[in-house]
């Protein structure tokens, strides 16, 4: 079974330019999730989807961050504009379909390494 | 307040011996999930276990196991036998019902470095 595919690994980027990551989850997974990892810290969930609809977005920096999933399946996180903060991993993780009690694993993609300069 | 603390920025162990990695975490819901992810360094993150806070056993796979005492908050991950393979990052992660969604809080990591 395919893994969590993210692209690219890896991007370098001025500070005010925008750009934007892409994540095709696990088939058959429901959930997607965009966390977000500054390095020495632990990852932090920018948004999750279930489906194609957002499920939370509460940590998201929506004045620059935007994320959707067409049709339920990849999906495409973007940062417009880029400030040296956002030098982190992106990583995307997928899940079976999750309700609010029980739990699913969840699988990790291998993530995309941004550095804003 | 931090959610899941993680006080141990390294470890060092000798292949074949055990380790443990500590975690607090903080919550006032009375369901509630922890788990360890391990993040090699080629950065995906890999699910080790989980441990629910009603289980009545610590959670156990193969080598690793899961010391989870209630009342102090803690769930300390326990690796035994180390291999040289297990050298990478290591994370704490809670789950609360009350937010819905399957949302987990990390904690900040410990390095763990395994000896020959």
């Amino acid at each position: 079974e395919a893994g969590v595919a993210q692209s690219p690994r890896y991007k370098i980027i001025e500070k005010r330019q925008s750009v934007a990551f892409w994540c095709n989850p696990i088939s058959g997974h429901a959930t997607l999730y965009w966390y977000q990892q500054i390095l020495g810290q632990g990852p932090k969930l920018l948004i999750q989807f279930q489906n194609n609809g957002v499920v939370d977005d509460s940590q998201l920096p929506k004045d620059r961050f935007s994320a959707e999933r067409l049709k339920g399946v990849d999906s495409t996180l973007k940062i417009q504009p880029a400030k040296l903060e956002d030098s982190a991993v992106y990583l995307c993780a997928s899940s079976l379909r999750v309700g609010t009690s029980g739990w699913n694993e969840q699988f990790f993609g291998p993530g995309t390494r941004l550095t804003v300069l | 307040a931090q959610k899941i603390t993680q006080t141990q920025p390294g470890m060092f162990v000798q292949e074949k011996e055990a380790v443990t990695l500590d975690c607090t975490y903080d919550t006032s819901d009375p369901s509630y999930g922890l788990f360890w992810y391990k993040q090699p360094s080629s950065g995906e993150m890999i699910f080790l276990i989980y441990q629910g806070s009603y289980d009545q056993q610590n959670a156990t796979e193969g080598r690793y196991s899961l010391n989870f005492q209630k009342a102090r908050k803690s769930a300390n991950l326990v690796i035994s036998a180390s291999q040289l393979g297990d050298s990478a990052m290591y994370f704490c992660a809670m789950r609360e019902a009350n937010t819905g969604f399957q949302k987990l809080v990390f904690g900040t990591g410990t390095r763990l470095l395994v000896s020959p």
